[in-house]
């Protein structure tokens, strides 16, 4: 069935440095989407991205979503304490259910 | 947006006991997810709900083990039975915007099985 690899598993920066996850899936994807999940908290949505190449920001954060559709990454510019969660991607593909990937742990030291 | 209403937010049980979760939404909806996700690890697909029939079970997960309910459209629970401390879990339920959207999520049952 279909898989979606995301790494790396945790990342630690320093407060003010960049930060950055990738997510791959075995198939072709509809869209995907990506979600953060705060300690102790449930995932909440962040974006959704649909076309081949998309790009989308928000404020320090910048989206991507591969030619192929299979690959996607999201990007986080001078990362704060706020960012401190686990980012999930989700693919969603031919069976149209969300697949999640496994989840990046970003943890920062102030 | 749906807001979800889950219940409980955690428990503690008894090996062999069963838990039953709620899950309240403030619109109807015609299909609801329930998700595992265990201790620092992904969320994975328990089965999706849908009004009126049986739930439709994912690979690993059978009705025994897991009944849901869907009595309508605003409404499921997911019964985790016979426990055992593999099910230490947090559960999650969730619906999904019309046309493949995004998905919201109840806040959690965070289960502990001793």
């Amino acid at each position: 069935g279909q898989q979606v690899m995301q790494i790396p598993q945790y990342q630690h920066v320093q407060e003010g440095e960049d930060f950055t996850t990738y997510c791959n899936s075995s198939t072709t994807l509809s869209n995907i989407q990506w979600y953060k999940q705060r300690p102790g908290g449930h995932p909440v949505f962040l974006i959704q991205l649909v076309k081949s190449g998309e790009v989308k920001k928000q404020k320090r954060l910048t989206f991507q979503f591969g030619e192929a559709k299979k690959n996607s990454s999201l990007h986080i510019t001078a990362t704060q304490t706020t960012d401190v969660g686990t980012y999930f991607c989700a693919g969603r593909g031919g069976a149209q259910k969300l697949v999640f990937g496994q989840g990046t742990r970003l943890t920062i030291n102030p | 947006s749906a807001v979800i209403s889950q219940k409980p937010s955690r428990d503690i049980c008894q090996r062999g006991t069963s838990l039953t979760i709620q899950c309240q939404v403030d619109s109807q909806v015609t299909m609801m997810f329930w998700y595992r996700q265990q201790p620092g690890q992904s969320l994975t697909l328990i089965a999706t709900a849908n009004q009126g029939s049986e739930a439709t079970y994912e690979s690993g997960f059978v009705i025994d083990k897991f009944p849901i309910s869907r009595p309508n459209l605003t409404f499921s629970t997911l019964t985790v039975s016979n426990m055992s401390p593999e099910d230490s879990s947090i559960y999650l339920c969730s619906v999904e915007r019309t046309g493949g959207g995004e998905a919201f999520f109840g806040q959690g049952t965070r289960l502990t099985v001793v």
